[in-house]
């Protein structure tokens, strides 16, 4: 498996603009996380799905953001519009159903990020 | 919610020597899971150690060894015979049990910056 995947690497844009970062998970996992890191606040939750559905969006930080999986295999992470303080690393994360007792499957494993600037 | 606290914004070992990083964590949970994740400057996240609350037994994946005091809620992470890839940002990480408590998602402190000199 090629591991979770994530584009743009990074992004630069303009404020106002919309910014749309995306992921494939790993196959088969039916959690998907997407983290935020900034230096101020390091690496925390945004939002998180189990089996393609919006289970926790508490840590999406305002109205602007938004998150979709329409698929196991997809999902977006949106901003509308962009702002100078969004600018830090997107990460998203997946991983299967914790299996008590199997700790191979008890692993949450990250894409390499999204870096973004906005300008 | 739990909390997760490194206090060692920057830590620096020579190569080939032993460092220590420190990790607090409050929680009234009784099971969980402890981690300690890598931060290359690529950014890519990398699970260097995973420690079960209910063992006893303190984990070690080669030069990696964590060293797991429960009733204190201290979970340090030991790097021996250090190397200049060992340079990173070091994440120690809780996570729950409870499917309720954000779908086991992990619960980040806020890095140690690990410095290795020749």
């Amino acid at each position: 498996d090629a591991g979770v995947i994530q584009s743009p690497r990074h992004e630069v844009t303009e404020m106002g603009q919309e910014v749309t970062l995306r992921c494939k998970p790993i196959s088969g996992h039916d959690y998907l996380f997407w983290y935020r890191q900034t230096m101020m606040r390091g690496l925390e939750l945004l939002i998180y799905f189990n089996n393609n559905v919006p289970i926790d969006d508490s840590g999406m930080p305002e109205d602007r953001f938004s998150a979709k999986m329409p698929n196991a295999s997809f999902s977006t992470l949106k901003i509308q519009p962009s702002e100078p303080r969004d600018s830090a690393v997107y990460f998203c994360a997946s991983r299967s159903s914790p299996f008590l007792g199997s700790a191979s499957t008890d692993t949450q494993y990250f894409g390499p990020g999204t870096r973004l600037t906005v300008l | 919610a739990q909390t997760v606290t490194q206090s060692q914004p920057e830590m620096s070992v020579q190569e080939a020597e032993t460092v220590t990083l420190s990790c607090t964590y409050d929680t009234s949970e009784s099971d969980y899971y402890l981690f300690w994740y890598k931060q290359p400057p690529s950014r890519q996240m990398i699970l260097v150690i995973r420690q079960e609350a209910y063992k006893q037994q303190n984990a070690t994946e080669n030069r990696f060894s964590v060293n797991f005091q429960k009733a204190a809620k201290s979970f340090s992470l030991k790097i021996s015979d250090s190397q200049l890839g060992d340079a990173a940002m070091y994440f120690c990480a809780y996570r729950s049990l409870q499917s309720s408590n954000s779908g086991y998602a992990l619960n980040f402190g806020k890095g140690t910056s690990l410095l290795v000199t020749p």
